[in-house]
């Protein structure tokens, strides 16, 4: 069983919906992470926050807003989103920002854009 | 900028071989490595982490090494079974940014 949880698990929403992701852990992390995985390809980093602010924004285009609201939860708003935008969203978070502990990965949520 | 690759794309192998995968990177200044598995349409489990001052983790069948002068890292898998079947993927951590490129993958079969 992984430490972080995703919700939901499976995402269908057309181009002119608003929906959210959401991240949860307990493990007293404090650095965040959304990443987008297409089929087989690795992942690439969208977002990192670091004690509850935005740290890095890999220049995410802003129909993806992300949201972290506490030290445990992690949201990532979504709008107008295009049909490139299928993908497995993947949340992970790790002790601190700069530590040298493992990252720890959520199962994610595959979203599909009609 | 950081490439991470990984050789080779797939593997399939006979239950109880011992096998490497192999991830190379072209900057040397990371801060660490992890290797995960990834089975399909889930998450990723972290395997070993190896920190850049390291040479080598241990974990039950699993072995990483690592060369950080000549940018590569070895997974070894002693005595292969079918459950370890899945996608091998290394992670390097940028050493100024902190953030983890990923290599391009390892999909591995162990056939029973």
């Amino acid at each position: 069983d992984t430490e972080v949880t995703q919700t939901p698990k499976h995402l269908v929403m057309g181009m002119t919906n608003k929906k959210s992701l959401k991240c949860e852990q307990h493990m007293g992390h404090r650095a965040m992470y959304w990443y987008k995985q297409k089929a087989k390809k690795p992942p690439e980093l969208m977002f990192v926050y670091s004690y509850e602010k935005l740290s890095i924004n890999e220049s995410v285009p802003s129909r993806f807003s992300p949201e972290c609201p506490n030290s445990s939860l992690l949201n990532l708003h979504l709008h107008a989103l295009q049909p490139e935008d299928s993908a497995l969203y993947l949340c992970a978070s790790s002790l601190l920002k700069e530590s040298n502990q493992p990252q720890h990965f959520g199962d994610g949520t595959r979203l599909s854009i009609l | 900028k950081q490439e991470v690759t990984q050789i080779p794309a797939a593997l399939s192998v006979p239950e109880g071989e011992n096998l490497v995968l192999n991830c190379s990177f072209t900057d040397s200044a990371i801060y660490n490595l992890q290797w995960f598995r990834q089975d399909p349409g889930k998450g990723l489990t972290s395997l070993l982490l190896i920190q850049s001052s390291q040479r080598e983790q241990t974990s039950g069948r699993l072995n990483a090494s690592l060369d950080k002068s000549s940018g590569r890292s070895t997974l070894y898998i002693a005595a292969s079974q079918p459950g370890d079947s899945a996608t091998y993927l290394c992670a390097v951590r940028d050493g100024g940014t902190y953030k983890y490129i990923f290599g391009t993958g390892t999909r591995l079969k162990v056939l029973a």
